[in-house]
């Protein structure tokens, strides 16, 4: 399965944006790319996907490498609301209804 | 929508004993996962149905735990019997279809203690 990096943690200051990045070297062209996020004691939650153009909606924008890998998750104005654990994970393979999560990345908003 | 029901968002129970975990998924939707999530594992696919029918339930840790979905809009996951190591949080979660780009719904989690 292909494999996503993200680091540990990051920091941000409440009202400013946060760009987090995510690597996926192995990616395949057919592969798409899922965000979530985990806020604490709830379950996972969507917050975008894309395949090779960059995305928007209203949560976040989603920023592709041309070459396809890396990505980087942009919150436009962080809240103390967005402090959670932030997945990269990728959409591959034929039957690819598996999300493999891994350790995510866990932002802390600084009020 | 209510989104993704689970039921009971707490379970206590002594080893040995048998738990049922509830979920009912979106309506409309026709695929559904169980996900158990520990600080060691983080969160892993135990199964996965697509038209209530069980398409891969190789994250099934053994035999002690099965998943049944008897209709669309109900499904269980039973461990039987319950071990301490079984202690973690297990999401069900829902999506209109399958395939690479479909959005998966979560449920708030069902916190089970095996004392």
């Amino acid at each position: 399965d292909a494999k996503t990096t993200q680091p540990n943690s990051m920091e941000s200051n409440e009202e400013e944006p946060v760009h987090l990045p995510c690597n996926h070297s192995t990616i395949s062209g057919t592969d798409y790319i899922h965000w979530y996020r985990q806020l604490p004691s709830q379950g996972p939650e969507y917050v975008i996907h894309g395949l090779t153009s960059n995305v928007n909606n209203r949560m976040a924008s989603l920023a592709i490498a041309e070459d396809r890998k890396s990505s980087t998750l942009i919150l436009h104005r962080a809240t103390l609301r967005d402090a959670a654990v932030y997945y990269c994970i990728l959409g591959s393979g034929a039957g690819s209804y598996q999300l493999t999560f891994g350790k995510g990345t866990k932002l802390s908003v600084i009020p | 929508d209510a989104g993704v029901i689970q039921s009971p968002r707490h379970e206590v129970t002594e080893m040995g004993q048998e738990v049922t975990l509830r979920c009912k998924p979106i309506s409309g939707h026709n695929s559904l996962f169980w996900y158990r999530q520990t600080m060691m594992r983080g969160l892993e696919l135990l199964i996965y149905f697509n038209n209530n029918v069980p398409i891969d339930d190789s994250g099934m840790p053994e035999d002690r735990f099965s998943a049944k979905m008897p209709n669309a809009s109900f499904s269980t996951l039973k461990i039987q019997p319950s071990e301490p190591r079984d202690s973690a949080v297990y999401f069900c979660a829902s999506s209109p279809g399958q395939g690479r780009r479909e959005t998966q719904y979560f449920g708030p989690g069902t916190r089970l203690l095996v004392l």
